[in-house]
């Protein structure tokens, strides 16, 4: 069964440095997303992507946060400088396109701790 | 401002009763809805979608929506531990690109 990929499952970075989170969604999904979800917190929006650009994005998602598909099959978040408070879960998701209530499958997601 | 609104819990019920879960949502735009379930240190997964009003069966699952009172439930019927998990709503206003937007979720757990 197709499933969306992350690597790497745990990250573990500097304050101040970069990241770069990697998804891989469903082969055949033309939408694709990040979420958050910070420990304890709800599941948060941060940047949908379609037709190789951003479509929308939430607060959250401010210049230290950029989306790129940079082939045909990955799709990456990257954090420029980060900070403690990035500290999350992030889930990537995609969908196909078509009828509104097609389903968003997640991947796994990535554990980022900021030290 | 979309703002999903659902009792965090935890809701305790013994294994084989009917667990309800509840959520209000404020964007009265929003025309469809997802139930998502998260295991601890999880991914969300899908259980259920519903769009119009009145109730939807999937097995032990039943999703009922009421969009006059923005509010949309849950029920596991049957609960079995494996049911222990987070339970999200999520609507969305079947606009854009059809990013959800989450509640807090609320715990269940099913004690044997």
């Amino acid at each position: 069964e197709p499933e969306v990929t992350q690597t790497p499952s745990h990250q573990v970075t500097q304050m101040g440095q970069e990241v770069i989170l990697r998804c891989v969604p469903i082969s055949n999904h033309l939408y694709f997303y990040w979420y958050r979800q910070i420990l304890g917190q709800k599941v948060e929006f941060l940047v949908s992507f379609y037709n190789n650009e951003i479509s929308e994005k939430s607060e959250i998602f401010d210049d230290q946060f950029s989306v790129e598909r940079p082939d045909g099959s990955n799709f990456t978040l990257k954090i420029r400088s980060t900070k403690l408070e990035d500290s999350a879960m992030y889930f990537c998701a995609s969908r196909m396109e078509g009828l509104p209530y097609n389903e968003q499958f997640f991947g796994p997601g990535t554990r980022l701790t900021v030290l | 401002q979309k703002e999903v609104e659902q009792n965090s819990g935890p809701l305790s019920v013994p294994e084989g009763a009917i667990a309800s879960l509840n959520c209000t949502y404020s964007d009265r735009g929003s025309q469809s809805f997802f139930w998502y379930r998260q295991y601890s240190g999880k991914s969300p997964e899908l259980i259920m979608f519903i769009y119009s009003n009145g109730d939807k069966e999937d097995g032990r699952f039943t999703a009922q929506l009421n969009k006059a009172s923005q509010y949309v439930s849950l029920l596991i019927r049957d609960s079995q531990p494996s049911d222990s998990a987070t339970y999200l709503c999520a609507p969305y206003s079947g606009a854009g690109s059809y990013q959800l937007t989450f509640g807090k979720g609320t715990k269940l757990s099913v004690i044997p």
